[in-house]
């Protein structure tokens, strides 16, 4: 099983300010036949089900905010929020599509300082 | 609307069984293959099972393999998971997932239900 290992696993960032996640996977989950990176990121609110932001590792899903961005190849991955506001609070996912099985990163519960 | 709404989820105690049922509606339902992941509250989220369009292929986790048995009913636009010999660690929210594209390259899941909550325990 590819194992997803997120960093760090909580993180407080003033309103305005950058917001970094990292992501790392166990082995490659780049497919040299369509030059594709099968890593996806998911927001999680309180009470909610995960939404989708980002697949392919950096294709935005519709109507997701352009301050969202994600980044990264092979085994290194970045979620990046340019200029964090107050309804980003929640924790976020990477999730790897490469294999079977598929598999999470533990969240990161991302605040506002 | 596109959604996915899922029902069946109890209380049972360990060794017991319980059937799980995702309705969709707003889409073409048996163009999509779809996922079963759940969510210990609180806790991260793991992927459980999938099956293709027309139901003949089907993959679990090892967690639940030979416990748990996916399928679905393209006419009734019904996704379910029968799951036997539950066990306390199969506690959890359990959601239905629409893959983004429909097809089983991009395993991104774009449409999630609200999840349906399963408690094992005695």
């Amino acid at each position: 099983d590819i194992v997803m290992t997120q960093s760090p696993d909580s993180l407080a960032v003033s309103l305005g300010e950058r917001a970094t996640i990292n992501c790392k996977s166990s082995q490659s989950v780049f497919y040299n036949s369509n030059n594709k990176n099968y890593l996806t990121w998911y927001q999680q609110k309180p009470g909610q089900p995960p939404k989708l932001l980002i697949y392919w590792a950096s294709t935005r899903e519709s109507g997701v905010p352009d301050r969202f961005s994600g980044s990264g190849s092979g085994t290194d991955f970045t979620l990046t929020i340019s200029s964090l506001q107050a309804e980003d609070v929640a924790v976020y996912y990477c999730q790897q599509y490469y294999s079977t099985p598929y598999t999470f990163g533990q969240g990161t519960k991302l605040e506002i300082k | 609307e596109v959604q996915l709404v899922e029902s069946g989820g109890d209380l049972v105690q360990p060794g017991g069984s319980l059937r799980l049922s995702c309705t969709a509606s707003g889409f073409t339902f048996s163009t999509y293959w779809m996922h079963w992941v759940r969510q210990v509250p609180g806790k991260g989220l793991a992927w459980v099972s999938r099956i293709n369009t027309d139901g003949s292929s089907t993959t679990y986790a090892d967690s639940v393999k030979g416990r748990f048995t996916i399928s679905r009913d393209n006419a009734k636009n019904t996704l379910y998971l029968q799951m036997n010999s539950l066990r306390v660690e199969d506690t959890a929210i359990y959601y239905c997932g629409r893959p983004l594209g429909g097809g089983g390259s991009i395993v991104a899941f774009d449409i999630w239900g609200q999840g349906t909550l399963v408690t094992v325990s005695s």
